[in-house]
């Protein structure tokens, strides 16, 4: 579906809890990112890598922290430093066209 | 860096009426601009794209305009259907190509 795949689609937070949301690609593409998406807003830019073992903060990178150690997964960590993690959030792949994945609606409880 | 302003934020309009959404962009090195269309709890996909090298580019009822000069594109939807109703899009593709900006988006809604 799109060869993008994230996971969980649903995932709930404690306070002060890190939690991690995957983000999986067999497009064979280098380029990946990161967005957060609240009701209302547009896609504001957390993280992107263009390589593997690179990585760039994008406009909203406070609180959240990634790693690229292959070219197909480039998971996001939420730390418990991101004080309103509640969001809808989608990783994207490509250079000249972005594809999205299905997102993962984090909720903290 | 580009920033990408995008008009209105709701939009309602008839069934079989056309919508216009209309986007700014700042960077003139900018030079791909996609259209996505996001339905409820679902991802973006895109649906139409202009490059600048063109002016226009149509696909059945979506046709996107790009002004090279003013820096700004829209996307305009002819005989809207109720299916068409979704939150849209728009970007551009930064200057060196590695990093896309999005428009706030349009919260369209076609009234049967």
């Amino acid at each position: 579906d799109g060869g993008i795949t994230q996971s969980p689609k649903y995932l709930f937070r404690k306070e002060g809890q890190n939690v991690t949301l995957s983000c999986e690609q067999n497009l064979n593409h280098d380029a990946m990112y990161w967005y957060r998406q609240d009701p209302g807003q547009g896609l504001r830019l957390i993280y992107y890598s263009q390589i593997v073992n690179d990585f760039q903060k994008g406009d909203i990178a406070e609180g959240y922290s990634v790693s690229r150690e292959k070219k197909e997964s480039f998971p996001l960590t939420v730390t418990s430093a991101q004080k309103n993690p509640t969001a809808f959030y989608l990783c994207a792949t490509g250079f000249s066209e972005a594809f999205f994945g299905q997102g993962t609606r984090l909720t903290v409880v | 860096g580009e920033n990408v302003e995008q008009h209105p934020s709701t939009l309602s309009v008839q069934e079989g009426d056309s919508a216009v959404i209309k986007c700014t962009y700042s960077d003139s090195a900018s030079n791909y601009f996609p259209w996505y269309k996001q339905e409820l709890g679902k991802r973006p996909q895109l649906i139409i794209d202009i490059r600048s090298n063109v002016g226009e580019k149509k696909d059945q009822r979506i046709a996107v305009t790009l002004n090279k000069t003013a820096k700004h594109f829209s996307l305009h939807i002819t005989e809207t259907q109720p299916e068409d109703s979704a939150v849209y899009f728009c970007a551009a593709l930064s200057r060196g190509g590695n990093q896309f900006y999005f428009g706030t988006g349009t919260s369209l809604t076609v009234i049967p």
